[in-house]
């Protein structure tokens, strides 16, 4: 089966401080997505890549579908308090139906 | 515009008694849908999928069942919860409406086995 590594676990930042996270996996996808899990919530769509080496943007969000298909990157710029929560990278093939989360990587800004 | 809901929000249960968890999808037709557990607010896990009424797929041997009685309906069950039940249930859809190869999540709903 796919192995599927996100990382880092959990981070601790000073309000403004630059985020960076990531993917691997030991398979290729077509489709990188990024979720932002606010507590107590469902998860919610950040950004959709669907593209090798596609560098997207959403606001001070800015996510990188790798060249080799296997990983993906997140970074956030300036955090502030309201970026706490847990983000999930969720990689798919473009075919199937199933969408399997990676453990996530659990932000706490402190103000 | 699509929306989902799942109910209820929470829920506590005794060891043995039955679950009953619904979802609904509106504004799109034949949708895929997801029921995922999360435990200790961390990783997501799938559980059931189904593409259609009547067709589940389960991802993992459990306590736990699903049924698609509707096109847009989905159910998460139980016979009888263990404590290893308890979690925070996660309903999502796909399909028609939704841009690309995303899901969408309902609001989740806190399951208590006691």
């Amino acid at each position: 089966g796919q192995q599927l590594n996100q990382s880092p676990q959990s981070m601790f930042i000073q309000e403004g401080e630059d985020v960076s996270m990531n993917c691997t996996s030991s398979s290729i996808f077509n489709t990188w997505l990024w979720y932002k899990q606010d507590p107590g919530e469902g998860p919610v769509l950040l950004i959709a890549l669907y593209k090798a080496g596609e560098l997207t943007s959403n606001g001070r969000l800015t996510a990188q579908f790798g060249i080799t298909r296997k990983d993906s990157f997140l970074n956030i710029s300036a955090s502030i308090p309201s970026d706490v929560g847990i983000y999930f990278c969720v990689p798919h093939r473009g075919a199937g139906n199933q969408f399997y989360f990676g453990t996530g990587t659990s932000l706490t800004v402190i103000p | 515009s699509q929306t989902i809901h799942q109910w209820p929000a929470t829920l506590v249960q005794p060891v043995g008694s039955p679950l009953s968890l619904e979802c609904t999808v509106e504004g799109t037709s034949n949708p895929n849908l997801y029921w995922y557990r999360q435990a200790a607010g961390r990783g997501l896990q799938l559980l059931f999928y189904s593409v259609g009424i009547g067709q589940i797929s389960s991802e993992v041997p459990q306590n736990l069942s699903a049924s698609r009685p509707q096109d847009r309906q989905f159910i998460l069950s139980s016979k009888k919860l263990l404590l290893s039940d308890s979690g925070f249930y996660l309903c999502a859809w796909n399909g028609q409406g939704a841009p690309g190869n995303t899901i969408y999540f309902g609001e989740g709903s806190w399951l208590t086995v006691v």
